[in-house]
Formats: C-alpha cells, structure tokens, sequence
C-alpha cells in the first residue's frame, strides 16, 4: 500500500451532476496530482496542487476544479457531468512538485456517469 | 504534442516465456518512467531511467532507454503469472510537472 487514500471507492450520477472526489496525501508530501484514467488507457494528468496552490494543468475544461487544504488532502469537483466522464479517477501525491519525484497512486475512484 | 505509443497493446503468453513491451515517441524526454497497475489499484512504480542508452535490471525485468531518450523497452524474462498486469510507460514532459503516458500493455502470463 502507498499510504494514499480515496474516496468513494465507486460512484454513480447522472448526466449534468455534480461530483466532488476525495484523496488523502501521503505523510510529509505537499504535492497532489489528479488523473483521469479512460478504459482500456493511459492516465491523462487533469491538474496538480503544491501546498494549496494550482501548480500545472492538463487539457481538461474548466468544468474541472480543484483544491488542496493545509493538511495536503485534495478534492477533484467535477460539475455539469458528461457521460465521456465515466473513468477511474487516481490522484497521487510525491514529496515535491515536478514529474521527477516519484509519485505514489491511491486505488482510485470509478466514477460511471448514466 | 508529446506522445507515447506502446506495443502491443494486449500480450497473452505460457509461463516461461520472454517477451518484450515497446515504448515509442517522435519527442526527447528527459526520463521515463515503467509502472505496472493491477485491477482495483492505481500504477506502482517499477523503474525510471535517466540517460540516453540506460538500461536497469529488477530481478527478472530488464528496462532499456534509447540513446535517443525517444523511447524505452521493457522485457521479462522467464514470465510468471505474477507478472500478469496493466505495464504503462510515462515519460516526463516540457512541461516538467505533467507526466506524459502511454496507453499501456495488457500482460497476462499463463500457468
């Protein structure tokens, strides 16, 4: 285990919902990294907070936001739901920003949008 | 845009057996990095490799990175089936905070 936690395991909404996605830091890292994982593919880097603050973005719309609170935890809200949502959705936390640092995966969440 | 292309995309062999899993770019990276992930969990890093021509051994899985840094092996030797997984590639882009993935290998080793 990576010491990383999510929350909920899985999850069902409909279209045009809201969704809010929890992750627990692993002790003594600041930085957390949210991915989308598609069947069948690769993770897509959605953003990155480091100590509270947005540090990178990927191509994914505004309609995805973030946050990172003073104990390093992280939520991924996710409004307006689209069915092209349904995925697994893996944050990672690393001691540091930059892709260099070695970045420990929780188990994620599966999110099915109906 | 950095892209990441492995093969094949899905691998089904007896145990026993070599075989090699292929990451592949038109881009430079500065590293790339191997990770395996099972069903219900998120990727597991096995390896990063740094410079042009590196090659690192863990146990029975050998990691290559081209001299090019464009692209990266990896092979197993003597698979076993618990070496059954999803082995994705991802290599360390401009951008330098954002990881850039490839759509992985589906392994499953046969007893």
């Amino acid at each position: 285990e990576t010491g990383v936690t999510q929350s909920p395991t899985h999850l069902i909404k409909t279209r045009g919902q809201q969704v809010t996605l929890r992750c627990s830091s692993q002790s003594g890292h600041n930085t957390v990294s949210w991915y989308q994982q598609a069947l069948g593919q690769g993770p897509q880097f959605i953003f990155q907070y480091y100590r509270e603050e947005e540090n990178g973005r990927g191509n994914f719309p505004p309609r995805f936001s973030g946050l990172q609170f003073p104990n390093y935890s992280s939520e991924l809200n996710v409004n307006a739901l689209e069915l092209d949502d349904s995925a697994l959705y893996l944050c990672a936390s690393s001691v540091t920003r930059g892709s260099t640092d070695t970045q420990y995966f929780g188990p994620g969440t599966r999110l099915t949008v109906l | 845009t950095q892209l990441l292309e492995q093969s094949p995309q899905f691998l089904s062999i007896q145990e026993g057996e070599n075989l090699t899993v292929y990451c592949n770019s038109s881009s430079v990276f500065s590293s790339l990095q191997w990770y395996r992930q099972e069903p219900g969990e998120g990727p597991v890093l096995l390896v990063t490799v740094v410079t042009g021509g590196e090659v690192k051994k863990l146990k029975r899985l050998t990691f290559q990175f081209g001299d090019a840094r464009k692209d990266s092996s990896l092979h197993i030797t003597a698979a076993q089936p618990g070496d059954t997984g999803l082995y994705l590639c991802a290599g360390v882009g401009d951008s330098n905070y954002q990881l850039i993935w490839g759509a992985g290998t589906k392994l499953i080793i046969k007893p």
